[in-house]
């Protein structure tokens, strides 16, 4: 079935660093969203991707699909500790997965 | 608006109890799902319903029903609470199949 792996698993930052996060399907997506969860919280949607090779921002936050649409990156420029917390990738490909995540702790 | 309703926010059950765990949302989208969460699994769909009376299995279904009489409310019912239960509940709405809106979750302990 198709599967949404994401890494790193966990990423440790110090403020001021950047971050990536990359998520891969095993099967050609039709869109991809991107949410984030803060501890103990629940998952708030960041964006979705539709086209091949596409990029958006959001102020310190880059999102890039990839050409074949089968993998997705997410960007932070510059951490700050609001931005703790776990990243997901989901996509629709066969149905709509969500990838394990990338936990992101950034220290002061 | 309230967005996106569960409760309880918390649920110890003990091995073969049956429960429900209610979800609601006040935003009128058709699309309502149920998720758990356990750790480093990301989020796995249980069930999912894309209007009124109609339902349709997700990635792990067994164990669990659900139904859907009205636009607002896609409750979850635990047939026989086993061990493998416990986790954080997820109940998710959207108004595209896109983009979703997710409530403040469920824990539940099976003991």
């Amino acid at each position: 079935g198709q599967q949404v792996m994401q890494i790193p698993q966990y990423q440790h930052v110090q403020e001021g660093e950047d971050f990536t996060t990359y998520c891969n399907s095993s099967t050609t997506l039709s869109n991809i969203q991107w949410y984030k969860q803060r501890p103990g919280g629940h998952p708030v949607f960041l964006i979705q991707l539709v086209k091949s090779g596409e990029v958006k921002k959001q102020k310190r936050l880059t999102f890039q699909f990839g050409e074949a649409k089968k993998n997705s990156s997410l960007h932070i420029t510059a951490t700050q500790t609001t931005d703790v917390g776990t990243y997901f990738c989901a996509g629709y490909g066969q149905n709509f997965v969500f990838g394990p995540g990338t936990r992101l702790s950034v220290l002061p | 608006n309230a967005g996106v309703t569960q409760t309880p926010k918390f649920q110890v059950l003990k091995t073969g109890q049956s429960m429900t765990l209610q979800c609601a949302q006040d935003m009128n989208h058709e699309y309502m799902s149920w998720y758990r969460q356990d750790p480093g699994m990301g989020l796995r769909l249980i069930h999912y319903s894309v209007g009124a009376g109609i339902t349709d299995q997700g990635e792990v279904p067994n164990g669990y029903n659900v139904s859907r009489s009205t636009t607002e409310d896609f409750p979850l019912r635990l047939l026989s609470a086993a061990p493998s239960q416990t986790s954080v509940y997820f109940c998710a709405s959207s108004s595209s199949g896109y983009e979703q809106y997710f409530g403040p979750g469920t824990r539940l302990t099976v003991t």
